[in-house]
Parts: structure tokens; sequence; C-alpha cells
């Protein structure tokens, strides 16, 4: 099982560039995320999408936008890419009914110079 | 204010020692309540859940959760030098199934 794969694993735009970020899931989970993670900040989340069709704004979602392209894919773009986008981003996902917590994809290292 | 607080750390302990890891919360409709490991460079993986109040525990793992005082801990038994991680406290908070994260406290096993 693969679990939860997102591509690619580093990634080096300038300023102005565009990107998307993949994440799939292989554990017919429903619900997906995009979470953020900076030194001193914690993990904060970007997007989420409860189930295939829906997506909702977390706390950080200025200068991204989401496609749940379907119930195994979730992108995450970056339309013009800041330095204050610079990050590690994790996408996520979880089975609906009792929550027994996420599991993580293994990340994508951005930095924007 | 961050809805879940840790302290940063590094929480230092040595090699067999039990570490004790603590975490507070503001919002009182928060349900359930997380712990994940992350290695350097690494993702988070989640090491247990508590849902009730009182003791869970698993293996060398009890997790602690007391709804009046708003604190969850993590306590580690015979701490091994493969522990040495950061340890994210997280609370589902806002709605369904929707997770907030502590910054971590890194804890730094002795050998």
């Amino acid at each position: 099982n693969a679990g939860v794969t997102q591509t690619p694993k580093f990634q080096v735009l300038k300023t102005g560039q565009s990107m998307t970020l993949q994440c799939a899931q292989d554990m017919n989970h429903n619900s997906m995320y995009w979470y953020r993670q900076d030194p001193g900040m914690g993990l904060r989340l970007i997007y989420y999408s409860a189930s295939e069709g829906t997506t909702d704004k977390g706390e950080v979602p200025n200068g991204y936008n989401v496609s749940r392209l379907n119930k195994r894919e979730f992108s995450l773009r970056l339309e013009s890419a800041a330095p204050s986008q610079t990050s590690v981003y994790f996408c996520a996902s979880t089975n609906t009914g009792l929550f027994y917590g996420y599991t993580f994809g293994s990340g994508t290292r951005l930095t924007v110079v | 204010q961050k809805e879940v607080e840790q302290n940063s750390g590094p929480l230092s302990v040595p090699e067999g020692a039990i570490a004790s890891l603590n975490c507070t919360y503001s919002d009182r409709g928060s349900q359930s309540f997380f712990w994940y490991r992350q290695y350097s460079g690494k993702s988070p993986e989640l090491i247990m859940f508590i849902y009730s109040n009182g003791d869970k525990e698993d293996g060398r793992f009890t997790a602690q959760l007391n709804k009046a005082s708003q604190y969850v801990s993590l306590l580690i038994r015979d701490s091994q030098p493969s522990d040495s991680a950061t340890y994210l406290c997280a609370g589902n908070s806002g709605g369904y199934q929707k997770v907030t994260f502590g910054t971590g406290t890194k804890l730094q096993v002795i050998p």
C-alpha cells in the first residue's frame, strides 16, 4: 500500500511562477487536506476537501487554489509564487465516520526565490 | 493565541527514563486529541489518539486527557534514543474532522 503519495518531493520556484502540487491516496478515504509547516508555526491548514466535489478554506488559504479531481486526488496550485510560500507542504487524508486521525504524505519542500 | 499550545523544548531525558510531554488546548468543544511523532525531515506519524477523559495505554506510550483542565499529555516509558523526535499534539477543532496542531515539542533521549 502506497498510502498518500505526494509529488514532487522538492521544488525551487522563482517569484511569480506557478506550480501544482499533486496528492493521491489509495486508502479510499473521503477527506483530504493540505497543510503547510513552517518553523515555529507548526502545521497550518490551507484547504481541505471533506468529500469528492467539495473544497473549503482552512486557516491560510490566500495565494492557493485546490482541485479535488476525484476521490483519490487532491491538488494544490500556487498561481503566482511568493517567497512567503517557501515551506514544507503536507497532504493528508482520513476516513469518514470514526475519526482516527490523518495519514500524511511524505511532503513537498518548496523554496521560492 | 494558538488553540493548541506546547512547550517547544527541547526536552532532554536519559535513556530508560519516562518522558512527559504536555499540551493545553483552548477550544472546549474539541472532542478528540492526537499525538504525532515527526522525525527531522519526515512527515508526521500518528502514534496515539484519545477521546475520553483518563488514560489510554499502547505499549510504552500512555496518553492522558483531562477535559476539565483542557490538558493532554503523552508519557513515553523506557525512553529510547530512537524516540528522539518532535512530538505534535493536535485536537479536532473548527468542524468536522479538522485538526489544529500545536507547534511541537522536541524530545532528545540521551544514551
